[in-house]
């Protein structure tokens, strides 16, 4: 079984819509993160979470919210989706700073 | 500010023949430095790491990287392409003092080895 999953793999919404990705691991990890990537800008950080308590905006966090459930869980919505927040969403989670990032599967968000 | 560079697009290379990714990094400090790899419809999967020490770290699928200080790059590299190793590669670093161990990405390059 994976280690970090994602839910939904694909999903193609209206502008206005509510969405809801999510983000589940077993590596017992603390730290949490969402991504977004679009061709040409590399990966860019949305969100961050060292536990249930502890929510941090990265770059990028606008129009975007997170609510980190449990240690393994950590969603990410969008409130009132855009079409510019079409782009691949990846959540990923490290066991402590300076350690590799493990990456799920990613979800491609389509915004119409 | 920060900001991590790879200064090529796309990189082409015959199957068999040595390949190099670039990146360059400026980020205060001493940072973290990594390589990550993503194949189509996949997830990045990590290939190495720069911590301390030599300055040539060796990862997985027969790649290695070059930490070099004074010009603040840190090339991944692997002896002799093969086709398989065609994907998206992505250059990170994180700093020291960052104890969250967020990432900051470079744009990506796209490898494509020919038979």
């Amino acid at each position: 079984d994976a280690d970090v999953t994602q839910t939904p793999r694909n999903r193609i919404t209206k502008t206005g819509k509510r969405i809801m990705l999510e983000c589940s691991q077993t590596k017992g990890h603390d730290r949490m993160y969402w991504y977004r990537q679009d061709p040409g800008l590399g990966l860019r950080l949305i969100y961050y979470s060292f536990d249930v308590k502890d929510i941090n905006k990265g770059e990028i966090s606008d129009g975007y919210s997170v609510s980190r459930q449990a240690q393994a869980k950590f969603s990410l919505s969008l409130e009132s989706a855009i079409p510019n927040q079409t782009a691949l969403y990846f959540c990923a989670t490290s066991a402590q700073g300076g350690n590799e990032q493990f990456f799920g599967p990613g979800t491609r968000l389509t915004v119409l | 500010a920060q900001s991590v560079a790879q200064p090529e697009d796309q990189v082409n290379v015959a199957e068999g023949n040595p390949l190099t990714v670039k990146c360059t990094y400026s980020v205060s400090g001493n940072p973290y430095l990594f390589w990550y790899v993503q194949y189509p419809n996949r997830g990045l999967q990590f290939l190495l790491k720069y911590i301390t020490g030599d300055n040539l770290v060796k990862g997985s699928y027969g790649f290695e990287a070059e930490f070099n200080k004074s010009q603040t790059s840190f090339h991944l590299k692997k002896p002799s392409a093969l086709v398989s190793d065609s994907a998206l590669y992505f250059c990170a670093v994180s700093p020291r003092t960052d104890s969250w161990g967020k990432l900051q990405f470079g744009a990506g390059t796209q490898v494509v080895v020919t038979p």
